[in-house]
């Protein structure tokens, strides 16, 4: 079955800190994979995603991620951290053998950020 | 920018009633989910709805559930007799094709008492 591994529960970062956040992913296919982030009583807001091409992918609000195959991960990047990007973060596969795409998602890692 | 909306944004309600939970999908997508989130756990699948049917369902969605398209805007959630362990954020989500980016809405936390 497809899975997502996010093996950081939480992570703390001074701000202006350069962030990583891992994920790792099990699928038989090419994979979809995507970020999204979720504030404090928010829903779930797309920062990034990878359907194909280039292995390195921009998102919004400065973050990237980069696909490694090799290794079936799927780390998002950010150079310098903001205060107002404590949240909490899911890296998700879509699961499309059946020709509809469900997202499985990570368990989350959640950002602090310290001043 | 086009956004899905849900409503409630909180709904409380007692053991064994039924609750409908609705969304309103980005106006010309095709493709509608639920999923949920039990506090302090992953986000997961419910269901998928296409074409006016579904088109696939966890081990979750059981008898207890249904969604429905009523109309051409809403898209429903339904739970029959509501129980304890129903209590979670139920976010709503929508696509234009089947393996698009999708698009969730701000969720509906349901409290089970």
């Amino acid at each position: 079955a497809q899975s997502v591994t996010q093996p950081d529960i939480h992570i703390t970062v001074s701000e202006g800190a350069s962030l990583e956040l891992r994920c790792n992913y099990s699928y038989g296919a090419t994979p979809y994979l995507f970020w999204y982030v979720q504030s404090p009583g928010q829903g779930l807001q797309l920062l990034l995603k990878y359907f194909s091409g280039d292995t390195l992918v921009q998102g919004i609000k400065g973050f990237e991620a980069e696909f490694k195959r090799s290794q079936s991960s799927f780390n998002l990047r950010k150079p310098s951290v903001h205060w107002s990007d404590a949240a909490e973060y899911f890296c998700a596969v879509g699961d499309s053998y059946t020709g509809f795409q469900k997202l499985v998602f990570g368990t989350g890692t959640r950002l602090l950020v310290s001043p | 920018e086009p956004e899905v909306t849900q409503t409630p944004s909180h709904q409380v309600t007692q053991m064994g009633q039924e609750v409908i939970l609705r969304c309103v999908p980005i106006s010309n997508h095709l493709y509608f989910y639920w999923y949920r989130q039990i506090l302090g756990q992953k986000v997961e699948f419910l269901v998928s709805f296409y074409n006016n049917e579904i088109s696939e369902k966890s081990e979750i969605f059981d008898d207890q559930f249904s969604v429905e398209r009523p109309d051409g805007s809403n898209f429903t959630l339904k739970i029959r007799s509501t129980k304890l362990e129903d209590s979670a954020m139920y976010f709503c989500a929508s696509t234009l094709g089947s393996t698009d980016t999708q698009y969730f809405g701000p969720g509906t936390r349901l409290t089970v008492l």
